[in-house]
């Protein structure tokens, strides 16, 4: 089975401090993205990669950065976390041609 | 301009009975298309997809549909079981670009309820 791995599942972290939500997948899949989820939003994608240092911006990449630097890891960075960025993020990672494998998602909440 | 639409943000369907979910694109270049499953407070689960080469997926009680020339697909789950209620995301792909590495495009989603 295919894993994927965030590194917490609740996070809550003051206004204006980076940020950092790990993501780990086990299937040696090339490609590997963060989305956010909000109600009444459905998942849009903040960030993918489909190779290792390669990084590319998705429908709403302002705020956010990411790092790459190993197959199997994927960080999504908030520079200066805001209260509009308490959210639902959600990792997941996909072989070529096929669908994404999700990890169990990480709460964050900006104070 | 939202490309995979969803038109139903819930539906209340009784135990044993047939649901259907609705989905609908403006993409013409999407050719993959899948329905994930998602609880709260988890990720979403991937459920079935389909090809744009087919129309019909099945797999035990869950079966997609997709009629291209509407640019429409359905997600039937048959018998309906408490469990499935959820929230139903369809999404989907243009595997020309990119091969797919860029991910895919959700719907807003609908929460199926399973009332007993």
């Amino acid at each position: 089975d295919v894993k994927v791995t965030q590194s917490s599942r609740y996070l809550v972290k003051r206004t204006g401090e980076k940020v950092f939500l790990e993501c780990v997948q086990d299937m040696d899949h090339e490609n590997m993205f963060w989305y956010r989820q909000d109600p009444g939003l459905g998942l849009r994608l903040i960030y993918f990669s489909y190779d290792v240092k390669m990084k590319e911006k998705g429908d709403i990449p302002e705020g956010y950065s990411v790092s790459r630097e190993k197959k199997e890891r994927f960080s999504l960075i908030l520079e200066s976390a805001s209260t509009n960025q308490t959210s639902m993020y959600l990792c997941a990672s996909s072989p070529q041609g096929a669908g994404a494998f999700f990890g169990q998602g990480t709460r964050l909440t900006v104070v | 301009d939202q490309q995979v639409k969803q038109n139903s943000p819930s539906l209340s369907v009784q135990e044993g009975r047939i649901s259907i979910l609705n989905c609908d694109y403006t993409n013409s270049m999407f050719d993959y298309f899948l329905w994930y499953k998602k609880y709260p407070a988890e990720g979403p689960t991937f459920l079935i997809s389909i090809s744009s080469i087919k129309d019909k997926n099945e797999d035990g009680r869950f079966t997609v549909f997709l009629n291209k020339s509407a640019k429409h697909l359905s997600l039937h789950i048959v018998p309906s079981q408490p469990g499935d209620s959820a929230v139903y995301f369809c999404a989907a792909s243009d595997r020309g670009r990119l091969g797919g590495a860029d991910g895919l495009t959700f719907g807003k989603g609908t929460h199926l309820i399973i009332q007993p």
